[in-house]
């Protein structure tokens, strides 16, 4: 089992919809969350962290964390291409020192 | 957010040659940076973590004699990929972020724009 896991995708929704990207971790002493956003030939871009359970707003997006079943979601209100691109979701452990542990990504294409 | 630069953004250099990256934290200090690779079409490997006034550590299986860093400074590290081969061309990326009250497990990352290395 991969200690942070993605939906395999590609995931397809109209312009206007919400997307909705899974993440699940294995680790129970993770401790923080981070949601990157990957434009294609371009490095990560940091869009959301949670630490605590429950949800977090920040715009058109909104972090989702449940600790006790290991998963944290990210949703995108009112979809536009311009969200087109590959969303990596991202765990730090409480023992591994500040290293993020990363997903395979999940790569969203958002059609006009 | 916090920002990361990098340069070169993009290198072309002849097989046998090294090359050294830099990766710097502009506006905040940074005790701890990370390398990664990425190969077209794969996800991010991270290759080490950079400890400033100390030693890198090595993920398993990438050669520290041939990927040597160096973290001189609280704003900048260094990747010098040597004696480089067609294989090691890829996409190198550095991460780095503020800590939160000195608390590694809870602070962001913000990645470099990455270095385009092609070996020929």
């Amino acid at each position: 089992q991969k200690e942070v896991e993605q939906n395999s995708g590609p995931l397809s929704v109209p312009e206007g919809a919400i997307a909705s990207l899974n993440c699940t971790y294995s680790d129970r002493g993770s401790q923080s969350f981070f949601w990157y956003r990957q434009y294609s030939g371009k490095s990560p871009e940091l869009i959301m962290f949670i630490y605590s359970n429950g949800d977090k707003e920040d715009g058109r997006f909104t972090a989702q964390l449940n600790k006790a079943s290991q998963y944290v979601s990210l949703l995108i209100r009112d979809s536009q291409p311009s969200d087109s691109a590959t969303y990596l979701c991202a765990v730090i452990t409480n023992t591994n020192a500040g290293k993020s542990t990363f997903g395979d990504g999940t790569t969203l294409t958002v059609k006009p | 957010g916090a920002v990361v630069s990098q340069h070169p953004s993009r290198v072309i250099c002849k097989s046998g040659t090294s090359v050294k990256i830099e990766c710097r934290s502009l506006d905040f200090q940074a005790t701890t940076m990370f390398w990664y690779r990425q190969f077209p079409k794969q996800s991010l490997m991270l290759m080490a973590t950079s400890n400033e006034g100390s030693k890198a550590t090595y993920e398993q299986g990438v050669e520290k004699d041939k990927f040597l860093i160096n973290h001189a400074s609280l704003t900048l590290s260094t990747l010098t990929v040597t004696s480089a081969h067609p294989e090691d061309s890829s996409f190198y990326i550095c991460s780095a972020g503020p800590t939160s009250g000195g608390d590694l497990a809870r602070y962001e990352q913000y990645f470099g724009p990455g270095t385009r290395l092609t070996v020929t």
